[in-house]
């Protein structure tokens, strides 16, 4: 059962488009991270969020960590192609286990 | 090597063989976790191993799938009598460890074994 909630699911966009992503839960963790998978690749870490409410930015990308640290999301201004790929979010529990969300698959169209 | 090696990278078998998935983490990683993914979804938690010891194996989705780590580094994922509904991705994650020391340490993944079931 996912605890991790992610949406949207699919996101197809143009080219220059900022999108939001969300991660959702019921659940407090005491970390979240961020992962971008390519195809035939395994998933890469982006970014850890630690504290509520806090913010960190990756170029492009920003990803904020809810002040209840139950939910999340990711924001990509000016989205480009390369930007296309599965997004995941993975929140640490109390047992200090990844709770994995299903992830949100986008793709930039140029 | 630096990061995470899984082999084969695709393996098709036929229904009712087994086979066998291998990991080789990143040297020194105390930690490794095995995963099942589907198409487009997120990984599926199956196994973790600190050091030799399978210290959660509750993801396996029956008694048909096996892992160890005898010597604490190189893993393997064996599956016996394989089904069509063992076809998927299966990833290998490591990391330097788990715990409170290690909280917000990221997994680092293979590229993983794509399993297709006759």
């Amino acid at each position: 059962t996912q605890l991790l909630e992610q949406s949207p699911q699919f996101l197809s966009i143009q080219e220059g488009e900022n999108l939001t992503v969300y991660c959702n839960s019921s659940s407090v963790f005491s970390s979240l991270q961020w992962y971008r998978q390519e195809p035939g690749e395994g998933p890469v870490l982006l970014v850890t969020v630690v504290t509520g409410g806090e913010v960190k930015k990756l170029k492009r990308l920003t990803f904020q960590f809810g002040d209840a640290r139950k939910d999340s999301s990711l924001h990509i201004t000016a989205a480009q192609p390369g930007d296309t790929g599965l997004y995941l979010c993975a929140g640490l529990d109390s047992n200090y286990q990844l709770i994995w969300g299903a992830g949100t698959k986008l793709i930039i169209k140029p | 090597g630096a990061g995470v090696s899984q082999s084969p990278r695709y393996k098709v078998a036929k229904r009712g063989q087994d086979v066998a998935l291998r990991c080789d983490p990143i040297s020194g990683h105390v930690s490794l976790f095995w995963y099942q993914q589907a198409l487009g979804q997120g990984p599926e938690f199956l196994t973790y191993f600190q050091n030799e010891a399978q210290l959660d194996k509750s993801g396996l989705p029956s008694d048909r799938f096996f892992a160890e780590r005898p010597e604490g580094s190189v893993s393997t994922l064996k599956i016996q009598r394989t089904q069509q509904e063992d076809s998927a991705v299966y990833l290998c994650a490591s990391s330097l460890g788990t715990g409170a020391g290690y909280s917000n340490q990221p997994q680092h993944f293979g590229d993983g074994t794509r399993l297709s079931i006759l």
